[in-house]
Formats: C-alpha cells, structure tokens, sequence
C-alpha cells in the first residue's frame, strides 16, 4: 500500500516571500507517478504537474519549482515570490504502475496542506 | 480537451430523501470513473472505481448499497446517495480516465448538504 504525508498542515505567508511545500511518500513500487493538485476555495482540484519515478529531474514552471528526490522519497513543491492567489489547498498524491505504463491501484493522496498568503 | 462536468454543483436535500450526482467526460471516452468523498478540510478519499458496463468496486468500509454507481456510458457515471443523513454531508468529485491513459481528469465536484 502506498502513504503521502503531507506533514505541513498549514503554512502562512506574506506576498512576495517563497514557501516550499512538503511531501514524502512510502510506496513498495518501482514505478510510480507523483502528482501535485491546487485546490482553491471553489473546490475544483487543478493538475500541476506529475512526475515518473524514473526522471528525478527538477522542474520549473514560472514560479513553482518541485524536486523529488527518490533516495529520501521526497517531492517537493516550492512557490517563488508567491501571491494572494496562490492561496489555496495543496495536495501531493502517487499512483503505481506496471510494466506496460498502465496506471493500477488507487491514487493516494496526501492530507493537503493549507496555504495561505497576505498581502 | 479532457473536461469533466459534474451535475449539480451544489444540492440540499432532506434527511432520508436520495440524491443522484452525474459525472460526465465531455471530449473524451472515459473506460475507468472514480468517485471521491472529501470532508471540510480533509484529504480525497476513494469511494469506489467504476468501470463502463461493469459493477463498481468500492474501497472498505464504503456501503455499496447507499452509494449507488451506475457507469452505463463511456461518457457518464452516476453517484446516488440514497436515504441520506447529514453525515453524508461532503464534497463529492468525480474523476474520469481514458483507456491507456494514466491520468485522472477530475470534475468540478458536488457539495451536497443533507438537513
């Protein structure tokens, strides 16, 4: 069975400053796909990226940045300069899958963490 | 592309009434549906997966014959509560998946408030 913590129930921060979310998982897997979802007041989840198992390559995306580092099961979510709008609920989530790229199982996700940004 | 709608957005209802929640895939055939519950300020918690033409599955502790799916199309799923109670008071999102395809296009979601 796989486990995302999510281990920052709530962050508050001022506009402009940078907040790193955090998310490390537990799987038996060797091949999975992690995801990052936005969740503002509204309710709708909005995909932000997902990443293989195998491509430990950082990303960035104008102001959001995530690393994963597979040998401490981690994959992080940073928001540069951030903004009022980026307040919202954040989740990180995985999902295994098989030899032929087939996605099995559920998609696990982590307990979310609540961002909040002052202006 | 990918867009999943999710019919009605909101809905109050009386205790004891049943409520039915549509989940559609608008540009795309979904083979698998997923339907999530989330409390205020709590994660998303599979309830069952659906799969076109077949019975779905639910996760532990999820009563099958309260939470009705019925997955009849490759474009709609359907989530019925019935004889609801407030507790099953939540927000209720859908997801749709193409076959071979490993991501989840998930819907608006449904708040559904029971008096």
């Amino acid at each position: 069975a796989q486990k995302v913590t999510q281990a920052q129930t709530e962050i508050s921060v001022v506009e402009k400053e940078d907040v790193t979310l955090d998310c490390v998982y537990e799987t038996r897997d060797t091949t999975y796909y992690l995801f990052w979802y936005k969740q503002p007041p509204s309710g709708e989840l909005v995909f932000l990226i997902r990443r293989n198992s195998f491509d430990e390559q950082n990303e960035i995306s104008g102001r959001y940045s995530w690393n994963f580092q597979k040998s401490t099961s981690s994959f992080n979510f940073t928001i540069t300069a951030s903004q009022v709008v980026d307040s919202a609920v954040y989740f990180c989530a995985l999902i295994p899958y098989n030899a032929g790229g087939t996605s099995y199982g559920k998609l696990t996700f982590g307990q979310g963490t609540i961002l909040t940004v002052h202006p | 592309g990918a867009v999943v709608s999710q019919h009605p957005s909101r809905v109050i209802c009386k205790s004891g009434t049943s409520v039915k929640i549509e989940c559609r895939s608008l540009d795309f055939q979904a083979t698998t549906m997923f339907w999530y519950r989330q409390f205020p300020k709590q994660s998303l918690m599979l309830m069952a997966t659906s799969n076109e033409g077949s019975k779905a599955t639910y996760e532990q502790g999820v009563e099958k014959d309260k939470f009705l799916i019925n997955h009849a199309s490759l474009t709609l799923s359907t989530l019925t509560v019935t004889s609801a109670h407030p507790e099953d008071s939540s927000f209720y999102i859908c997801s749709s998946q193409r076959a071979g395809n490993n991501e989840q296009f998930f819907g608006p979601g449904t708040r559904l408030t029971v008096l």
